[in-house]
């Protein structure tokens, strides 16, 4: 069965520094991969996916996220952060049955 | 177009009663899914279904059942409520294709059970 390891419970960032938002699967085959953003009060909005292809992925909001293979990673990237993007972030990973596993989010957090 | 709608919003339940969310969607998704939200861990899979007609045990299923009798809605029932049934429950639809494949997600319905 998949699973995905994000590292981080809390980030915490100054508005307009670089983010960088860790992610690391298991799953025997190559996976599907998701970043979502949830913020306060609200569901979940899909940031990117990667499927196949090019291994870095250009989201919305300006977020980027790289697959790597031979690390079991798929981190979230944005090289200037807003204050609107405190929020939670889940990253999570599907198979070809297209049954998610989720990881247990990583908060952000962001000073002015 | 709506996308998912779940009611009720929030709601408090005595221990013991039944109750039953409700999720609808407007986008002839063939598959949907209910989630559980719990603070550190994350969103686990409830029941999920992959086509109208049919449905399947996801992470933590017990004390929950879902029916799907047509594409647009997925019931969540709670047969007897149990306190630690309270969590944020989120239902959601797969938009299904290659290079489509995503999940859309309710605005959540907030469960208390006391």
């Amino acid at each position: 069965a998949q699973s995905v390891t994000q590292p981080d419970i809390h980030i915490t960032v100054s508005e307009g520094a670089s983010l960088e938002l860790r992610c690391n699967y298991s799953y025997g085959a190559t996976p599907y991969l998701f970043w979502y953003v949830q913020s306060p009060g609200q569901g979940l909005q899909l940031l990117l996916k990667y499927f196949s292809g090019d291994t870095l992925v250009q989201g919305i909001k300006g977020f980027e996220a790289e697959f790597k293979r031979s690390q079991s990673s798929f981190n979230l990237r944005k090289p200037s952060v807003h204050w609107s993007d405190a929020a939670e972030y889940f990253c999570a990973v599907g198979t070809k049955s297209y049954i998610p596993t989720f990881g247990r989010g990583t908060s952000l957090i962001v000073h002015p | 177009i709506a996308g998912i709608t779940q009611a009720p919003t929030s709601q408090i339940l005595a221990a013991g009663r039944r109750m039953t969310l409700r999720c609808t969607q407007d986008m002839r998704h063939n598959a949907m899914y209910w989630y559980r939200q719990d603070l550190g861990l994350g969103l686990r899979l409830i029941h999920y279904s992959n086509t109208a007609g049919t449905t399947g045990k996801g992470e933590v299923p017990d004390g929950y059942s879902v029916s799907r009798a047509n594409t647009d809605d997925f019931p969540l029932t709670l047969a007897s409520a149990v306190p630690s049934q309270t969590s944020v429950y989120f239902c959601a639809s797969r938009a299904q294709g290659r290079s489509t494949d995503t999940q859309y997600f309710g605005p959540g319905t907030r469960l208390t059970v006391l």
